[in-house]
């Protein structure tokens, strides 16, 4: 079936650096949306892009919709601890009726003391 | 956005045995969706709830195993039915408003079958 590439797998990084990780697929989707997931509890939406090259922020993250529609990029600017966790990417095709989500794989960022 | 909780939080079960979790949503919604995810994997959608008609299936899980009633625009429940140590996992249910494809999750359920 369908599968959304994140990568990479996994990140270590030191507080205050920058992030950048990005989701690829073979497919075409029309809404992209970047999630994190702290241990113990469900995955919280970040960002929702809806248009081609769209570019939006929520605080320090960035995200962007390539204009190809097959992949996405997130950004994180200046990490702090609570950064922590798993970031999911997930998109829709949006064929009318079928609002079902394709998960990515997902990111793990740990920051290192 | 919307505020979902789960019941129960985690739970602890006996193989051959079946649970009902329940996913109350804190105002009406148009879809709900069960998932699920081993720990630090990614989600695997198990169903669709609709309301007022059956839900509807993933490939690979069925009916009968996963029982899953929805009442109304703001509850479902899903049953793991004669469970197996293979369905340890954890199971999130979700939820959209109106015509947006932004999906928010409850916190989950962890499920442990011995």
């Amino acid at each position: 079936g369908q599968q959304l590439n994140q990568s990479p797998q996994s990140m270590f990084i030191q507080e205050g650096e920058d992030v950048s990780m990005n989701c690829t697929s073979s497919s075409i989707f029309n809404t992209w949306l970047w999630y994190k997931q702290d241990p113990g509890e469900g995955p919280v939406l970040l960002i929702a892009l809806y248009k081609a090259g769209e570019l939006t922020s929520n605080g320090r993250l960035t995200a962007q919709f390539g204009i190809t529609r097959k992949d996405s990029f997130l950004n994180i600017s200046a990490s702090i601890p609570s950064d922590v966790g798993i970031y999911f990417c997930a998109a829709v095709r949006s064929n009318f009726g079928n609002e079902k989500l394709t998960f990515g794989t997902g990111t793990r960022l740990t920051i290192i003391p | 956005s919307a505020v979902i909780s789960q019941k129960p939080s985690r739970d602890i079960c006996q193989r051959g045995t079946s649970l009902t979790i329940q996913c109350q949503v804190d105002s009406q919604v148009t879809m709900m969706f069960w998932y699920r995810q081993q720990p630090g994997q990614s989600l695997t959608l198990i169903a669709t709830a609709n309301q007022g008609s059956e839900a509807t299936y993933e490939s690979g899980f069925v009916i009968d195993k996963f029982p899953i009633s929805r009442p109304n625009l703001t509850f479902s429940t899903l049953t793991v039915s004669n469970m197996s140590p293979e369905d340890s996992s954890i199971y999130l249910c979700s939820c959209t408003r109106d015509r947006t494809y932004e999906q928010y999750f409850g916190p989950g359920t962890r499920l442990t079958v011995t």
